[in-house]
């Protein structure tokens, strides 16, 4: 089963407003997330770390106001597409380590990702 | 330079043979890790292995083998007994060192196509 949730999966939003997607982590606690946009057909590029109870550390190029990100619990981290415009829409994705040793402790987890469509 | 590359942007591969996707990575880090993804069309990211640096022996997931070339760089992914459900995009990514926040990074993805 999935160990990393994101929510929505897919979301239309009008131009100029804001929309808000989730990533948790499902029993376990993930203190660093990380954001990904992907384009159609080309792979996923790092768009900020997210830290939980400090400020997300962003890659350069990524607009940190128009991106919010906030990690507010051990389990949740939010990304807030702000003032949304056509060129927004994309597919969002994010991941999480699950913690520990042996096989599973290093493996990095996904969620879902949310296709987002901005009109 | 490109820390991670997939030389193949689409392969073919006939139904029950197994296909080999290349991937070739660039690091001067003595300890990093190796991943590979599969990615269907609904957008999904699906772990299928990993191999970390001071691994000896080759990661194994079912079908899923891993042939780790550690002086070559390469970490190429063999997929056994190809089944019409692993046509997807698949990436090959890298984390970096012990302590780089497991920020992954990523290949341009190779696109395999099973045939019936």
């Amino acid at each position: 089963g999935a160990v990393v949730s994101q929510h929505p999966s897919r979301v239309i939003c009008k131009s100029g407003t804001s929309v808000k997607i989730e990533c948790r982590s499902l029993d376990f606690q993930a203190t660093t997330m990380f954001w990904y946009r992907q384009f159609p057909k080309q792979s996923l590029m790092l768009m900020a770390t997210s830290n939980e109870g400090s400020k997300a550390t962003y890659e350069q190029g990524v607009e940190k106001d128009k991106f919010l990100i906030n990690h507010a619990s051990l389990t949740l981290s939010t990304l807030t597409v702000t003032s949304a415009h056509p060129e927004d829409s994309s597919f969002y994705i994010c991941s999480a380590r699950y913690p520990g040793q042996g096989r599973g402790g290093n493996t990095i987890y996904f969620g879902e990702g949310s296709w987002l469509t901005v009109v | 330079a490109q820390k991670i590359t997939q030389t193949q942007p689409g392969m073919f591969v006939q139904e029950k043979e197994a296909v080999t996707l290349d991937c070739t990575y660039d690091t001067s880090d003595p300890s990093y890790g190796l991943f590979w993804y599969k990615q269907p069309s609904s957008g999904e990211m699906i772990f299928l292995i990993y191999q970390g640096s001071y691994d000896q022996q080759n990661a194994t997931e079912g079908r899923y083998s891993l042939n780790f070339q550690k002086a070559r760089k390469s970490a190429n992914l063999v997929i056994s007994a190809s089944q019409l459900g692993d046509s997807a995009m698949y990436f090959c990514a890298m984390r970096e060192g012990q302590n780089a926040g497991n920020m992954l990074t990523f290949g341009g993805g190779t696109r395999l196509m099973v045939k019936p």
